[in-house]
């Protein structure tokens, strides 16, 4: 299984909405990711989970709230947004969180906020 | 500061043909990893190859070679036998180690366009 889940697929909120974000794998990884990508441009890095630690945080505001319950699963709070935080949101994983190993990519949540 | 470079942001290739997306980096690191992704337009980010700072010979998986040349920081993916389906556009990106971990930086991509 070299699969990365993402729920939902497409997401529309209003700024007063709380919602989440869902990641899951089941490949034994032991690093997780969230990026925001805006159309056509790349993706860029929020948070960076190692061994269900957060180790980076890219200075993303704080209506982003990350959470990662167990080495599975990686969730992606969202209150109060804005709505230039409309993007495509990416998780990632990766066997280990060291330099060498590529990243799987779950096919991302649209969210479009209103 | 570190910054990868991939200055076409349109490439077109007739199926069948080779066709080489370019990608310059710049690190100060000797330790480094040099990847390229796939992002269709579905959105997923498929990965294609691996380069490691310290490999000496080019990475190549299937119908993809990555030529890396490390005095010249550069780290072209070449397709061989271009298809249909690899219409999609292309990232080079680079992994180096950053106060807490690893982060891997894009490139802004190449969208390539595969004719029939």
């Amino acid at each position: 299984d070299t699969e990365v889940t993402q729920t939902p697929k497409h997401l529309v909120m209003g700024m007063t909405n709380k919602k989440s974000l869902k990641c899951e794998q089941h490949m034994g990884h032991r690093a997780m990711y969230w990026y925001k990508q805006k159309a056509k441009k790349p993706p860029e890095l929020m948070f960076v989970y190692s061994y269900e630690k957060l180790s980076i945080n890219e200075s993303v505001p704080s209506r982003f709230s990350p959470e990662c319950p167990n080495s599975s699963l990686l969730n992606l709070h969202l209150h109060a947004l804005q709505p230039e935080d409309s993007a495509l949101y990416l998780c990632a994983s990766s066997q280990d969180p060291g330099g060498g190993y590529e990243q799987y990519f779950g096919p991302g949540t649209r969210l479009t906020v209103t | 500061a570190q910054k990868i470079t991939q200055t076409q942001p349109g490439m077109f290739v007739q199926e069948k043909e080779a066709v080489t997306l370019d990608c310059t980096y710049d690190t100060s690191d000797q330790s480094y990893g040099l990847f390229w992704y796939k992002q269709p337009s579905s959105g997923e980010m498929i990965f294609l190859i691996y380069q490691g700072s310290y490999d000496e010979q080019n990475a190549t998986e299937g119908r993809y070679s990555l030529n890396f040349q490390k005095a010249r920081k550069s780290a072209n993916l070449v397709i061989s036998a271009s298809q249909l389906g690899d219409s999609a556009m292309y990232f080079c990106a680079m992994r180096e180690e950053w106060t807490g971990g690893f982060k891997t930086i894009f490139g802004a991509g190449t969208r390539l366009f595969v004719k029939a």
